[in-house]
């Protein structure tokens, strides 16, 4: 049983491009994430769902654009590919108690290469 | 100001030996503290969670926090090397945001 699974695995596009990646979690959690990992591999938060309530946004091009269908779904939709998004995307999911968020599990990530 | 620092070794210990992680952070309203291993090419897995000053045992593992000194660290006790991966500090936030340290490249040689 996958936890937290993410689809595709590997995306290989041109710049200029538009492309999504999908997270699924079956831990029945409230919250899930979207890291980006870079060749220097620095794990740095891109967005969090809360319940499908976005309530963390970083610093983030307006080209990526989340969305959570429901609290066990949440895609990261990018839009005209540049050179720099390619890294690695992580999704996470965590079940935040009492304020206090717990353990974040993490799914397989989607390697991203932009040509 | 980084928030989260961690030494990027790489760290080399003999097979057997103790190998000590540090890690300090900045913000002294964090409550949350987490210790991930990842393998090359794959995903960060959780090896420990402290919320509480003091040592948390599990295994070999040892996780150290002091708040006082805004300082967490973990031992690894009799390293294999299997163990050899970089690991990964994060601090709980406010607004439950999740910061990662940079990492430490630990190498078990046998």
């Amino acid at each position: 049983d996958t936890a937290v699974s993410q689809t595709p695995k590997y995306l290989v596009t041109q710049m200029g491009n538009d492309k999504s990646i999908k997270c699924e979690q079956n831990l029945g959690h409230d919250t899930m994430y979207w890291y980006k990992q870079d060749s220097k591999k620095f794990l740095k938060i891109m967005f969090s769902y809360n319940n499908k309530e976005l309530i963390i946004n970083e610093t983030v091009p307006n080209r990526f654009s989340p969305k959570s269908p429901d609290k066990a779904h949440l895609n990261l939709h990018i839009n005209s590919l540049e050179l720099g998004d390619s890294a690695v995307y992580f999704c996470a999911s965590s079940q935040v108690s009492s304020g206090r968020t717990d353990t974040q599990y993490f799914g397989p990530g989607t390697r991203l290469t932009v040509l | 100001q980084k928030e989260v620092e961690q030494n990027s070794g790489p760290l080399s210990v003999p097979e057997g030996a103790i190998a000590s992680l540090n890690c300090t952070y900045s913000d002294r309203v964090s409550q949350s503290f987490f210790w991930y291993r990842q393998y090359s090419g794959k995903s960060p897995e959780l090896i420990m969670s402290i919320y509480s000053n003091g040592d948390k045992e599990d295994g070999r593992f040892t996780a150290q926090l002091n708040k006082a000194s805004q300082y967490v660290s973990l031992l690894i006790r009799d390293s294999q090397p299997s163990d050899s991966a970089t690991y990964l500090c994060a601090v709980n936030w406010i607004g439950n945001k999740l910061v990662f340290g940079a990492g430490t490249i630990l190498r078990v040689k046998s």
